[in-house]
């Protein structure tokens, strides 16, 4: 089955400071990944996605994930943090459940923690 | 539109007792979730529902049972509620079954059960 695996637990970092946040999945033919955000005390919102074409994906508040199929990873990166984006980060790969049916399979999460 | 609602928002049971957890959304959306997030845990998904009329188990669906009579409305029952159900549980909710389809969460109801 396919998975994800996110590989920090937390993160802290500086304020106007680069971050990456790392995810990689377990192999396999056709892969869709994704990368929510779960600010405090609210639900996850899509932060951005990989379908197919690009490798470089760019999503909303400033982040972007590189597909990297030889490394089986899709890191999150934005090039200079705010406090607003201390959050937790889940990736997550679409998988089947049989007869054309999908959910969604995440990671442990990464809390990013924006310090100033 | 409102998105995804649920209620309650917290909730504390004893154990044995029973409860329902309610989750509707207003987008018209055919696929149903129920995740469950454990502390230091991602989400585990609980069950899903296709359309009205039609559900099915996910990967932690033991202690739980759904229904969905309407497009709308997905309720999650626990029935003899036990402190292994302590958890923070999402209901979401996406369009159709094409891969592309974003799902959309709600804000989530924490039970606390002792």
């Amino acid at each position: 089955a396919q998975s994800v695996t996110q590989l920090d637990s937390q993160v802290p970092v500086f304020e106007e400071a680069p971050v990456e946040l790392r995810c990689n999945y377990s192999s396999s033919v056709s892969v869709y990944l994704f990368w929510y955000v779960q600010y405090p005390n609210q639900g996850l919102q899509l932060l951005l996605k990989y379908l197919s074409g690009s490798t470089l994906v760019k999503g909303i508040n400033g982040f972007e994930a590189e597909f990297n199929k030889s490394q089986t990873s899709f890191h999150l990166r934005k090039p200079s943090v705010h406090i607003s984006d201390t959050a937790e980060y889940f990736c997550a790969v679409s998988v089947s459940l049989g007869t054309g049916r999908r959910a969604l399979t995440f990671g442990s999460g990464t809390r990013l923690q924006v310090q100033p | 539109n409102a998105g995804v609602t649920q209620t309650p928002k917290f909730r504390i049971l004893k154990i044995g007792q029973s409860m329902t957890l309610q989750c509707t959304q207003d987008m018209n959306h055919n696929y149903m979730y129920w995740y469950r997030q454990d502390p230091g845990m991602g989400l585990k998904l609980i069950y899903y529902s296709v359309g009205a009329g039609i559900t099915d188990k996910g990967e932690v669906p033991n202690g739980y049972n759904v229904s969905r009579s309407t497009t709308e409305d997905f309720p999650l029952r626990l029935e003899l509620a036990a402190p292994s159900q302590t958890s923070v549980y999402f209901c979401a909710s996406r369009p159709g079954q094409g891969f592309r389809d974003e799902q959309f969460f709600g804000p989530g109801t924490r039970l606390t059960v002792l």
